[in-house]
């Protein structure tokens, strides 16, 4: 069983970036592959980017490509996500989620375990 | 990209009663390429079908996912107290990503 364990509420100032971190537990951290996750208030959720850890691989979409930044340290089994530029528009949950496949970083996939959330607020 | 859309947007039903979930694509989902979690507030959501139909591990089989093409369904064959919460579709089986259904709320009668 995999644990998705994510860093905690952030507020941040329009203009600005933030990290969110998420550790991994159970399971073998070298096999996974992770995404990002987000729901703003009201609205639906939608995939940001993924990395393949053991590839260094990473995949974004077209809607943060120029923005977010994805890594991962295997000596911790974490995962982090940086969002740059930030914007009211970026008030949200942010998750991490495990893919349930690893294998090509390009072609999407099922999320079979998530972390718990981190909420991302954006005001001045 | 394909879009999804869930119908109803929310379900007002009574413990034992059956929900019934739908998802419909834009477009053809490939291989059936199609899941459904369970969200509750504070949560982290739950995988419950993947590949339309397939249970995960631990799920209990009142979960039921069918459907191919365009047209999927979720259902519960009799709602226990812990199913109250919303439900998301989402394809993974047409470039270039992912993408989820607005989801649907079930919400006690």
């Amino acid at each position: 069983q995999v644990q998705l364990v994510q860093s905690g509420a952030e507020v941040k100032k329009p203009g600005s970036s933030v990290k969110v971190s998420c550790r991994a537990s159970g399971g073998t951290f070298s096999t996974y592959a992770f995404s990002w996750v987000r729901q703003a208030p009201g609205q639906g959720l939608e995939w940001m980017g993924r990395i393949i850890p053991v590839f260094g691989a990473t995949h974004f979409s077209q809607k943060f490509q120029d923005r977010v930044t994805i890594s991962a340290d295997e000596s911790t089994y974490t995962v982090t996500m940086q969002l740059s530029g930030l914007r009211s528009e970026d008030t949200a949950f942010y998750y991490c989620a495990k893919d349930a496949d690893y294998s090509d970083v390009t072609h999407p996939n099922y999320f079979d375990f998530w972390g718990q959330g981190t909420l991302v607020t954006v005001s001045s | 990209e394909t879009l999804l859309t869930q119908s109803p947007g929310t379900l007002s039903l009574s413990p034992g009663e059956r929900a019934t979930l739908s998802c419909r694509a834009s477009q053809r989902i490939t291989s059936r390429y199609l899941a459904w979690y369970q969200h509750k507030p504070g949560q982290a959501p739950r995988l419950l079908i993947y590949d339309a139909s397939t249970r995960t591990t631990g799920i209990p089989d009142r979960f039921i996912g069918s459907g191919s093409g365009t047209d999927f369904t979720l259902t519960i064959s009799r709602l226990e107290p812990e199913d109250f919460a919303v439900y998301y579709c989402q394809q993974y089986g047409n470039s270039p990503q992912g993408t989820f259904g607005p989801g649907t709320v079930v919400e006690i009668k």
